[in-house]
């Protein structure tokens, strides 16, 4: 059974401040891939990382995929309060995810 | 504005009883995925239709059940709900085999069950 275990469960940063966010397995992904979450809401899609030491940006959201496919970070710089919300890594089979245990994100101002 | 839309949004049953979620996905989306997302927790996968057909099930029993339509909308059913069946409930759309990866989720049904 493929897992996939993140860390930490819970952050609580003021606006500014950097943070990282890991995503770990024992198991080979072939791509992962990094939601976030926000209450009353599903999951929306923020990047898909498929090689091996691929890095991936997206304004100030930095992805980095492990060099053997089996873990993943999540590097946000000078967070904002709008970046609150749940972060969860994916990974699997097409719509087949197993979901990482989330990690969730509070930005205050 | 995924274009996939669920519902009902909330609602609450007593154990025992059964339940119908629905889903309506893009048009084209020719496979759907429903997951189950307990309080505080990464959503867990329940099962994928692909044109009809289930096409994988996770670590659920027999009772969750699902159909997929021809016009893109799906339904996951719960026979005979247990209290531990209260969760967010997710449905997911996409297209296989079309260009890139990318899947859909609606907003979820909430499910209560007292």
């Amino acid at each position: 059974t493929q897992l996939l275990e993140q860390s930490p469960q819970f952050l609580s940063i003021q606006e500014g401040e950097n943070l990282t966010v890991y995503c770990n397995s024992s198991s080979v992904f072939s791509s992962l891939q990094w939601y976030r979450q926000e209450p009353g809401e599903g999951p929306v899609l923020l990047v898909t990382v498929v090689t091996g030491g691929e890095v991936k940006k997206l304004k100030r959201l930095t992805f980095q995929f492990g060099d053997a496919r089996k873990d993943s970070s999540l590097h946000i710089t000078a967070a904002q309060p709008g970046d609150t919300g749940l972060y969860l890594c994916a990974g699997g089979g097409f719509q087949k995810l197993v979901f990482g245990t989330g990690t969730r994100l509070l930005v205050s101002p | 504005e995924t274009g996939v839309t669920q519902s009902p949004t909330h609602l609450i049953k007593t154990r025992g009883q059964q339940v119908t979620l629905r889903c309506s996905s893009q048009s084209g989306h020719n496979t759907v995925s429903w997951y189950q997302q307990a309080l505080g927790q990464g959503p867990q996968f329940i099962f994928q239709y692909y044109r009809e057909e289930e096409n994988g099930r996770g670590n659920f029993p027999p009772r969750f059940s699902g159909l997929q339509f021809p016009n893109y909308s799906s339904e996951l059913n719960v026979n005979a709900l247990e209290l531990d069946d209260s969760a967010l409930y997710l449905c997911a759309s996409g297209r296989q085999g079309g260009k890139g990866d990318t899947i859909y989720f609606g907003e979820g049904s909430w499910l209560t069950v007292v």
